[in-house]
């Protein structure tokens, strides 16, 4: 079946502009996490949702970033006024369940965003 | 807070040299345990993971890792590695309180030919 697919692919940015970054989870997973990977630092984790709760923000490093989940399914992450320091590949991931049972998260492709 | 720590960031090794990536983790709590392993343009994938049971856990391609909880390490393991197991490894934890899953650096393989 379908995996995670998230899109741009790339994306190019000017400092101080918006973007946005989509990710399409596997279907039926209630789950859907998002990490950022810079060079170096491994991943980064930054928030995640489950189901109908409160996503969890903690690892958002910024009131610029902000991610919402409509309809459980498709997730969108804001990054406002963009920075250089920015820069770096945004991972999203989805599995069937999250807390209090353990399952395998899949990964999509990333999106790498630069800023210039 | 939970932290993950991968001892070795870059590894180079020939064909058929034996591996071993150190992975340590900091957490009080029940732990599931986790290799993922990103190949050269691909996704993260999934290599092995440690949720109860034995200790020694096999995953695909030939790997393995053990769980030693007295010493927090879940090091992974292969015999005889190939050129085609040239990737970054990463090494992570999951809570099931938070239900985050969180990494380590990573360490980056590459097998000579």
């Amino acid at each position: 079946g379908a995996g995670v697919s998230q899109s741009p692919s790339n994306k190019v940015t000017e400092k101080g502009k918006d973007v946005e970054l989509r990710c399409d989870p596997i279907s039926g997973h209630t789950a859907l996490y998002w990490y950022r990977q810079s060079l170096g630092q491994g991943l980064e984790f930054l928030i995640y949702f489950q189901g109908n709760s409160a996503p969890d923000k903690s690892g958002l490093p910024s009131d610029r970033f902000s991610a919402e989940r409509t309809g459980g399914s498709v997730s969108t992450l804001t990054i406002q006024r963009t920075q250089q320091e920015d820069s770096a590949v945004y991972l999203c991931a989805s599995s069937l369940g999250a807390s209090g049972t353990v399952y395998e998260q899949y990964f999509g492709p990333g999106t790498r965003l630069t800023v210039t | 807070a939970q932290s993950v720590s991968q001892h070795n960031h870059h590894v180079i090794l020939s064909e058929a040299a034996s591996l071993e990536l150190g992975c340590n983790y900091s957490y009080g709590g029940t732990v599931n345990l986790f290799w993922y392993v990103q190949y050269p343009g691909q996704h993260l994938q999934l290599l092995l993971k440690y949720f109860s049971g034995d200790p020694l856990v096999k995953g695909i391609k030939g790997f393995e890792a053990e769980f030693i909880k007295s010493k927090f390490s879940f090091n992974l393991r292969k015999p005889s590695v190939q050129w085609s197991d040239t990737a970054e490894y990463f090494c992570a934890v999951h809570s099931s309180n938070t239900g985050k899953l969180i990494f380590g650096q990573g360490t980056t393989l590459q097998v000579k030919p």
